[in-house]
């Protein structure tokens, strides 16, 4: 059983819908991590959460949209996206954020924009 | 600067026969090292990691990898390839010590294993 729970595990929308994908971890870990997975594509990373602080933000467009209450849960807020946002989108922790530290991943949502 | 290359897209082997899977990695300083893999619909799951201790570094399901510095090169390798192997495996580098935040993932490559 993975120690990180993606939710929904697929997830078809309009370009006008407004939705969110959320993630959990359960391993007591302090950072958290939002990536796409497009085809033919490296990992690209979105998003790192250090204790529910954002310190990275690697010129992600507006209309997606990060949120961490609290060291367990992150979301991912969607609106107004465009086809080529179709993608699997990764959340992974790690005990701290830094370069020795392994990072375990969820299973991811996939993402299909009409 | 980092980055990471992967120098296979795919790579096809028979059930029972070794694996080798490339990664050549560009680092400005010591560089911590991984493999991860990942099977269809699934996450990404750690194989094994370096992190400057012993150059050859065992990891799970009977794969080793061994950093070498000299040809900056961090290859992964299976004495004898199971089914249950085919899936993607991504060789990952990062910086050394606290505070970098982003790892550098390669492209990836898709193994294949006939029966």
């Amino acid at each position: 059983e993975t120690g990180v729970t993606q939710t929904p595990r697929h997830l078809v929308m309009g370009m006008t819908n407004k939705k969110s994908l959320k993630c959990e971890q359960h391993l007591g870990h302090n950072a958290m991590y939002w990536y796409k997975q497009s085809a033919k594509k490296p990992l690209e990373l979105m998003f790192v959460y250090s204790l529910e602080e954002r310190v990275e933000n690697n010129s992600v467009p507006s209309r997606f949209s990060p949120e961490c209450p609290n060291s367990s849960h992150l979301f991912l807020h969607l609106h107004t996206l465009q086809p080529e946002d179709s993608a699997l989108y990764l959340c992974a922790s790690s005990q701290f954020v830094g370069g020795n530290q392994p990072q375990h991943f969820g299973d991811g949502t996939r993402l299909s924009i009409l | 600067a980092q980055s990471v290359t992967q120098l296979d897209s795919h790579v096809s082997v028979s059930e029972g026969t070794p694996v080798l899977l490339r990664c050549n990695y560009s680092s400005s300083y010591s560089p911590s090292l991984f493999w991860y893999v990942q099977h269809p619909n699934k996450g990404l799951q750690l194989l094994l990691k370096y992190t400057s201790a012993a150059t050859l570094v065992k990891g799970i399901n009977g794969f080793e990898a061994e950093f070498k510095k000299s040809e900056t090169s961090f290859h992964l390798t299976k004495p004898s390839a199971h089914m249950s192997d085919a899936a993607e495996y991504f060789c990952v580098v990062s910086l050394g010590g606290t505070g970098r935040r982003a790892l550098t993932f390669g492209s990836g490559t898709r193994l294949q294993v006939q029966p």
